[in-house]
């Protein structure tokens, strides 16, 4: 119930192509739902979040779905670049407890 | 400014050192984390101390011992390490204390290395 499942592992795009990262959970009591970008030897930064009460939400080229019917969210990479290669990791957190992570996401973007 | 520092970004001991990692913030933050980050894999959540006080200890082996001196630092004292051990070390912060959905804010990570 506190897991996190994201797909898919890998993702390969050509430069302009909008990669899309999917994400499930099954407790409900979650509450708050990021994306962090991380680059190889960095530490994770933050992308975008988004709390379950909108279903969706812009920054910039990067977009968070939200079904919370679906108990879903997703990501999208809008014009990717191939600056935009790295890790992505979706996560989890309710009040009271730990922010729980998905597996990540390595996402290439081919020029 | 979202920014976490930590030093050293590279440390490489033996089995029988004793080291230390340290994590700095000026954000004001009153939560502080510990993860440990293997290849290819999540950040573990290892640490959390909440208006300086230990809150949360995932249940890391003794020879692994976090020390938050004031509310803007937070080190990691390391001894009689396994080459298991080795591994991204990031510290992060967040605003409020520990348990609310506040955001998260890594600092780069101090690769370990343990011979």
């Amino acid at each position: 119930q506190q897991q996190v499942k994201q797909s898919p592992q890998s993702l390969i795009v050509q430069k302009g192509g909008i990669p899309i990262i999917n994400c499930a959970y099954e407790n409900t009591a979650f509450d708050y739902f990021p994306w962090y970008q991380q680059f190889p030897g960095k530490g994770p930064a933050l992308l975008i979040a988004i709390r379950p009460d909108v279903s969706e939400k812009k920054e910039g080229r990067f977009t968070i779905s939200f079904n919370k019917s679906a108990k879903q969210f997703s990501l999208h990479i809008m014009d990717s670049q191939p600056g935009d290669s790295a890790t992505y990791f979706c996560a989890a957190s309710m009040y009271g407890n730990k922010l729980v992570f998905g597996a990540g996401t390595i996402l290439r973007v081919k020029s | 400014d979202t920014e976490v520092t930590q030093t050293p970004k590279h440390l490489v001991m033996g089995m029988t050192n004793k080291k230390s990692l340290k994590c700095e913030q000026h954000m004001g933050h009153r939560a502080m984390y510990w993860y440990k980050q293997k290849a290819k894999k999540p950040p573990e959540l290892m640490f959390v101390y909440s208006y300086e006080k230990l809150s949360i200890n995932e249940s890391v082996p003794s020879r692994f011992s976090p020390e938050c001196p004031n509310s803007s630092l937070l080190n990691l004292h390391l001894h009689a390490l396994q080459p298991e051990d080795s591994a991204l070390y990031l510290c992060a912060s967040s605003r409020s204390g520990h348990g609310n959905t506040d955001t998260q804010y890594f600092g780069p990570g101090t690769r370990l290395t343990v011979l």
